[in-house]
């Protein structure tokens, strides 16, 4: 595609319901990365693909987050279990290169959790 | 630990005039350091990166950055704003040190006046 993509943009949930945020990256991208960013602060690592393994997934808050990236392409992050302190935006960048380089952020998902 | 520190949250300027953002880091090892900027319901752009080399990095929109690492600092300028340049600005540093991830600053908002 012409970017990254992320669906949904808006998603409000009540808390203890699961939530699965879509990033469908740049074709051909190597690696991919999540992102957590709450108001008034910088994006927060959570973890990243190199296509669909996962060598880091240490800035996931709990277990009750899991991504996944099954084909090397879109991925997809899994809240289960919502609380309030998870609302924040989340942010999706996918990069050319397996090492570090210019990454391309999608627009994020903006996550309530009432 | 590694860590950027961004000490200005709030910039405000007069179009026209000129522009220093300010970013420090902390990180062991050389660095490979990066500035974005978010406009609002936008995701994150690059506007330069540093890996090694030239310490001065020019990057789009009329932005440069100069790394001294003698002062562990990678600040971002400008020698003229733009009002479209009003956004957020943030620092990253790359890690190496076994899997490759980003940290990134907690952000400079931009405002420039007319």
């Amino acid at each position: 595609g012409a970017g990254v993509s992320q669906s949904p943009r808006y998603k409000v949930t009540k808390r203890g319901q699961d939530v699965t945020l879509r990033c469908d990256p740049i074709s051909s991208h190597a690696t991919l990365y999540w992102y957590q960013q709450a108001l008034g602060q910088g994006p927060e690592f959570l973890t990243y693909f190199n296509y669909e393994a996962q060598p880091d997934k240490s800035g996931l808050p709990s277990d009750r987050f899991s991504a996944e990236r099954p084909e090397g392409s879109i991925s997809t992050l899994t809240i289960q279990r919502t609380e309030q302190r998870d609302s924040a935006m989340y942010r999706c960048a996918s990069s050319p290169t397996a090492s570090l380089g210019e990454q391309y952020f999608g627009p994020g998902t903006r996550l309530t959790v009432t | 630990a590694q860590s950027v520190t961004q000490p200005d949250i709030h910039i405000t300027v007069s179009e026209g005039a000129s522009l220093e953002l300010r970013c420090n880091y902390s990180y062991g090892a050389t660095p490979y350091l990066f500035w974005y900027v978010q406009s609002p319901g936008q995701g994150l752009q690059l506007l330069l990166k540093y890996f090694s080399g030239d310490t001065l990095v020019q990057g789009i929109k009329g932005f440069e950055a100069e790394f001294k690492r003698s002062q562990s600092s990678f600040n971002l300028r400008k020698p003229s704003v733009h009002w479209s340049d009003a956004a957020e600005y943030f620092c990253a540093v790359g890690t190496t040190s076994g899997t490759y991830k980003y940290i990134f600053g907690t952000g400079t908002r931009l405002k420039v006046l007319a």
